[in-house]
Parts: C-alpha cells; sequence; structure tokens
C-alpha cells in the first residue's frame, strides 16, 4: 500500500541548531516528492518539491531535502532554525501515475527552544 | 493577486443540519481540490474538479458529502446531515494545470465543528 511515514510527532530544537525531518515513503510508482509548513491557524505553503534530477533540491525559507530511492527517503534540512520556522511540516508523495492525488504523511510539529 | 479564499474560516453546526463550504482558487486556475485534516493526521484526499466537471471522488463519503465547480462562483463542498465525526479542518487548493507537477496552492481552510 501507498504511505507516507513521519517518524517524529514532534521535534524541539534550539533556535539556531540545525534541523532535521525525516520522511519515509512506501510507493510503487517513481514517486515526485513534497514537504509543506503549516502555520497555526493557517492553510499549507509548498516549501520545495523534487521530480526528478538532482537529489538534493533547495526550497524556500533556507530549507533543502535529499531524495535516496535507496533508503525511500526524503529528508528535510535546515543548517539554522529561526523562532519564524515553529510550525507543522508535511511530506507528501505522488506520481505520474497518481496524476493530482498526493498521500501525505501525518505531520511533524516542529517547536523552537529560545 | 490573491490566493486561494476559503469561507468560513470557523463554521458551527449541530447534528443533522447542513454545512456549506465554500472555496475561491486563484485568479487563472481551473483546477480545484479538498482535502479533510482530522486532528493530529495529514490530509486526506477528497475530490478534485475542473469547471463544471467532478474529475476524481473517489475520496468522497459516498453520501451528504457532494461537492460542485460551476461555472461561476466558488467550488461548494457540502455536507449534509453532518455528524460528530465530520468535525475536521476542511482545505481546499487549486493549480493552474492538472497533473502532479501542477503545484498546488491552499487556501486557509475552514474548520468545521459539529455540536
Amino acid at each position: 500500500a501507498q504511505s507516507v511515514t513521519q517518524p517524529d510527532i514532534h521535534i524541539t530544537v534550539s533556535e539556531g541548531a540545525s534541523l532535521e525531518l525525516r520522511c519515509n515513503y512506501s510507493y510503487g510508482a517513481t514517486p515526485y516528492l513534497f514537504w509543506y509548513v503549516q502555520s497555526p491557524g493557517q492553510g499549507l505553503q509548498l516549501l520545495l518539491k523534487y521530480f526528478s534530477g538532482d537529489t538534493l533540491v533547495q526550497g524556500i525559507k533556507g530549507f533543502e531535502a535529499e531524495f535516496k530511492r535507496s533508503q525511500s527517503s526524503f529528508n528535510l534540512r535546515k543548517p539554522s532554525v529561526h523562532w519564524s520556522d515553529a510550525a507543522e511540516y508535511f511530506c507528501a508523495v505522488g506520481s505520474m501515475d497518481s496524476n493530482y492525488q498526493l498521500i501525505w504523511g501525518a505531520g511533524t510539529k516542529l517547536i523552537i527552544k529560545p | 493577486n490573491a490566493g486561494v479564499m476559503q469561507n468560513p474560516r470557523h463554521l458551527v453546526r449541530r447534528r443533522g443540519q447542513e454545512a456549506r463550504l465554500r472555496c475561491s482558487p486563484m485568479k487563472g486556475h481551473s483546477h480545484v481540490y479538498w482535502y479533510r485534516q482530522l486532528p493530529e493526521e495529514g490530509l486526506k484526499f477528497m475530490v478534485y474538479l475542473q469547471k463544471e466537471n467532478i474529475i476524481d471522488e473517489s475520496g468522497m463519503p459516498k453520501e451528504r458529502f457532494s461537492a460542485e465547480f460551476p461555472k461561476e462562483g466558488p467550488s461548494i463542498l457540502r455536507i449534509q446531515q453532518v455528524v460528530r465525526g465530520d468535525s475536521a479542518a476542511y482545505f481546499c487548493a487549486s493549480s493552474g494545470t492538472s497533473g502532479v507537477g501542477g503545484t498546488q496552492y491552499f487556501g486557509p481552510g475552514t474548520r468545521l465543528t459539529v455540536l
């Protein structure tokens, strides 16, 4: 079955520290991968996406993610977090076969310690 | 250029009432998607519409739920005879092109509470 797993429900990091949010997927077709961020009470904003090519993709707000096919992972990273990064982060996967349907992870809530 | 707009932002209904959720896509977008988000869960696809057409409603519950995207006006997600289990955040997204390559832009959501 197709699925997306975000193993960490909550992550707490200190401001200025580095961040890595994990995302693993199980998907039959060649995956298209996405990271979205949701601030409290807001909609979702696309951070970055991977379709093909360079497996390290750069996104907005200083985020990047690396696609590792052998590990079925698409982890999100940021070298130095800011208090404004506190939000919930969602990983999603789709494919040309699914056309438009995205399968979503349950999200990881990022808490920033001052 | 205004983003995706949803209203109302919060909606409270009693069991058995009807809920109508509206979504105005971004200007120039003709593809609309509805998702439901239950507490502590990710989004679940409900329905995909283009103007005047339902393309895929495979994620919609078989009863009480319907969606439309008329030629003029916003897309509407309608829930009849609401039950407590319908309490959730409902998000609308729009895109300018079809396919997973068309980035979906999300609205702020409507939070439905059923008493």
